[in-house]
């Protein structure tokens, strides 16, 4: 089955400091990719959507200046976490998408845990 | 605004038992529904996927069901087992391939 992979898997930066988790797909070219963010004891929550070669679509209340997304690729996406704060503090999960695949399967990827100190 | 409850929050079962997940969403305009597996502090694992179409889907032990008109899911387990702990993720797809999760279930079988 199709594979997606995040790396790093968890970090651990300085309050005010940028932080880069990458997302690939390993098998397939994915013309869409997710990102998603889940609190402790909480669902995952889409932030944005990012398709090849344009500018993220950005949820209601996710700030984009914030959090900067880069779909440069058809295997990679990049979310970039700017000056972050301990509240930025969370579980960072990546989906992707293949257009020649049924449109309606996403595959994860399996998460990035990032604490702020 | 979709938004999909999931009940009940938190189960525990001896090992053997059959069981059943309760998922229901508000917005019945949807392409697909989904259950997804989430182990402590890793990623998801996709379970079964409904099509808005379809009724239900089977997967060895675990079966789907769908009632678009009600806004309704179900996920049975049949012969649980220890392995099976875990949180069960529903998820629906609506418009613009937005997923929207429910809060999930905490599965526990106790051997």
């Amino acid at each position: 089955g199709a594979v997606v992979s995040q790396h790093p898997s968890w970090v651990i930066c300085k309050s005010g400091t940028s932080v880069k988790i990458e997302c690939r797909s390993l098998d397939f070219q994915a013309t869409t990719m997710f990102w998603y963010r889940q609190f402790p004891k909480q669902s995952l929550m889409l932030m944005a959507t990012s398709n090849e070669g344009s500018k993220a679509t950005y949820e209601q209340g996710v700030e984009k200046d914030k959090f900067l997304i880069n779909h440069a690729s058809l295997t990679l996406s990049t979310l970039t976490v700017t000056s972050a704060h301990p509240e930025d503090s969370s579980f960072y999960i990546c989906s992707a998408r293949e257009a020649r695949l049924p449109t309606d399967t996403q595959y994860f990827g399996p998460g990035t845990r990032l604490t702020v100190l | 605004k979709q938004e999909v409850t999931q009940i009940p929050a938190a189960l525990s079962v001896p090992e053997g038992e059959n069981l059943v997940l309760n998922c229901s969403f508000t917005d019945s305009a949807i392409y697909n529904l989904q259950w997804f597996r989430q182990d402590p502090g890793k990623g998801l694992t996709s379970l079964l996927l409904i099509q808005s179409s379809q009724r239900e889907q089977t997967s060895g032990r675990l079966n789907a069901s769908l009632d678009k008109s009600s806004g309704r899911s179900t996920l049975y387990i049949a012969a649980s087992q220890p392995g099976d702990s875990a949180t069960y993720l529903c998820a629906v797809e609506s418009s613009g391939s937005r997923l929207t999760f429910g809060e999930g279930t905490q599965l526990t079988v106790n051997p």
